[in-house]
């Protein structure tokens, strides 16, 4: 059981170049989320996906879009890089029982943009 | 909005000892939880702790434990008998309860703690 995966951990961009973060958790978890985390910060929430095949804007979603291929899977694009953008990225999921939600997170993926 | 507010961006403490971090929040919601997240130097997020806030006991996990004072907007952490492990930053967060919830966290600044030797 790996929990939340992200992929990749540390990454260099050139400013208006593109990738995607990749995520995957394997808890069968229907919510899933991307944060990010800057300097002397907490996270922010940037999307979010409620259960397969919806996704909603979170608090800081200019600059990127994001994809829920299925269940399992949940990805963060940068269309076109900009510095504001080096961060520290956060994949989660949201476990829900009877006695309420849990998130749990990835181990984070380190973007600079230069 | 909800907003969550750690006051303290530092703190120290003797290992062994017992150490306290605020918390404060801002909500009109009656039905929330509140968590505590550690954050050591690898930037992972580890869960340490989490409340209801319709239960009047507070939590506890082994050496963690909350103050959870829902009039006042108080969720402070007390880390008893302080092990050089516990250095972290330590995050404060909120969640909205309710089937509309989609589990979102809105978080606080941060306090990092240093346990000295």
């Amino acid at each position: 059981n790996a929990g939340v995966t992200q992929t990749p951990k540390f990454q260099v961009l050139k400013t208006g170049q593109s990738m995607t973060l990749q995520c995957a958790q394997d808890m069968n978890h229907n919510s899933m989320y991307w944060y990010r985390q800057d300097p002397g910060m907490g996270l922010r929430l940037i999307y979010y996906s409620a259960s397969e095949g919806t996704t909603d804007k979170g608090e800081v979603p200019n600059g990127y879009n994001v994809s829920r291929l299925n269940k399992r899977e949940f990805s963060l694009r940068l269309e076109s890089a900009a510095p504001s953008q080096t961060s520290v990225y956060f994949c989660a999921s949201n476990h829900r029982d009877l006695t309420g939600n849990t998130i749990y997170f990835g181990e984070g993926s380190w973007l600079t943009v230069v | 909005a909800q907003t969550v507010t750690q006051s303290q961006p530092e703190m120290s403490v003797q290992e062994a000892e017992t150490v306290t971090l605020s918390c404060t929040y801002d909500t009109s919601e009656s039905n929330y939880y509140l968590f505590w997240y550690k954050q050591p130097p690898s930037r992972q997020m580890i869960l340490v702790i989490r409340q209801e806030a319709y239960k009047q006991q507070n939590a506890t996990e082994n050496r963690f434990s909350v103050n959870f004072q829902k009039a006042a907007k108080s969720f402070s952490l007390k880390i008893s008998d302080s092990q050089l492990g516990d250095t972290a930053m330590y995050f404060c967060a909120f969640m909205k309860h309710g089937s509309s919830n989609t589990g979102k966290l809105i978080f606080g600044q941060g306090t990092t703690l240093q346990v000295k030797p």
